[in-house]
């Protein structure tokens, strides 16, 4: 699976977006980028997955870039339940193995 | 959907004894479950992949007699952690693939072993 590059933190005010950026310029074209994020002391909830259009469901917005390098994570209206370490992970179409978590980006919503 | 759960959530044990922690697929068939481990301030480490009736595959480095793992039907898994130790002390977190859609991996909260 290729590797992915996040930010190691950010900070957003509660009520306002939060853009999550990921870098995946290995990605090949069989591959899925997926959101996983993980509150405190709790298993990773997964958010949001996708190969090269953008998607939406209740949670966020997937924003992938034409050439696929690179993505975004929204959070249209952040709340204080957000705060939560985010992960981005690339996937294989079809893969069956276990995930391979990096460091992932410390979003703290601030009130 | 798609809700895995853990047992327990947290256990404390004294050193030597072995403890068992189940993984459940509560509305959904789970053709292949993970097991993980996570240290403090640390990500997640994948420990085994457990396909159900066969025996589970195991990472480098992750003894396959410490860690026992079961996945006897379509919805559970159990990971038993024999002779424990201090330093197998960490939050352990499964997850879980349905039969379709396997590339999605639903997680169980965790279950928190201390070794005294």
């Amino acid at each position: 699976d290729a590797k992915t590059t996040q930010p190691t933190s950010m900070d957003c005010a509660e009520g306002r977006a939060a853009n999550l950026p990921c870098n995946h310029s290995t990605i090949s074209g069989n591959e899925y980028v997926y959101w996983y994020r993980q509150i405190h002391s709790q298993g990773p909830q997964y958010i949001i997955h996708g190969l090269k259009n953008n998607e939406t469901n209740e949670m966020a917005s997937l924003i992938i870039t034409e050439d696929r390098k690179s993505s975004t994570l929204i959070l249209p209206h952040a709340t204080l339940r957000d705060t939560a370490v985010y992960y981005c992970i690339v996937r294989q179409r079809g893969g069956a193995d276990g995930l391979t978590f990096g460091k992932g980006t410390h979003l703290i919503i601030q009130p | 959907g798609a809700v895995v759960s853990q047992h327990p959530s947290w256990v404390i044990c004294k050193s030597g004894t072995s403890v068992k922690i189940e993984c459940r697929s509560l509305d959904f068939q789970a053709t292949t479950m993970f097991w993980y481990r996570q240290f403090p301030k640390q990500s997640l480490m994948l420990m085994a992949t457990s396909n159900e009736g066969s025996k589970a595959t195991y990472e480098q480095g992750v003894e396959k007699d410490k860690f026992l793992i079961n996945h006897a039907s379509l919805t559970l898994s159990t990971l038993t952690v024999t002779s424990a130790h201090p330093e197998d002390s960490s939050f352990y977190i499964c997850s879980a693939t349905r039969l379709a859609g396997k590339e999605t991996q639903y997680f169980g909260p965790g279950t928190r072993l201390l070794v005294l």
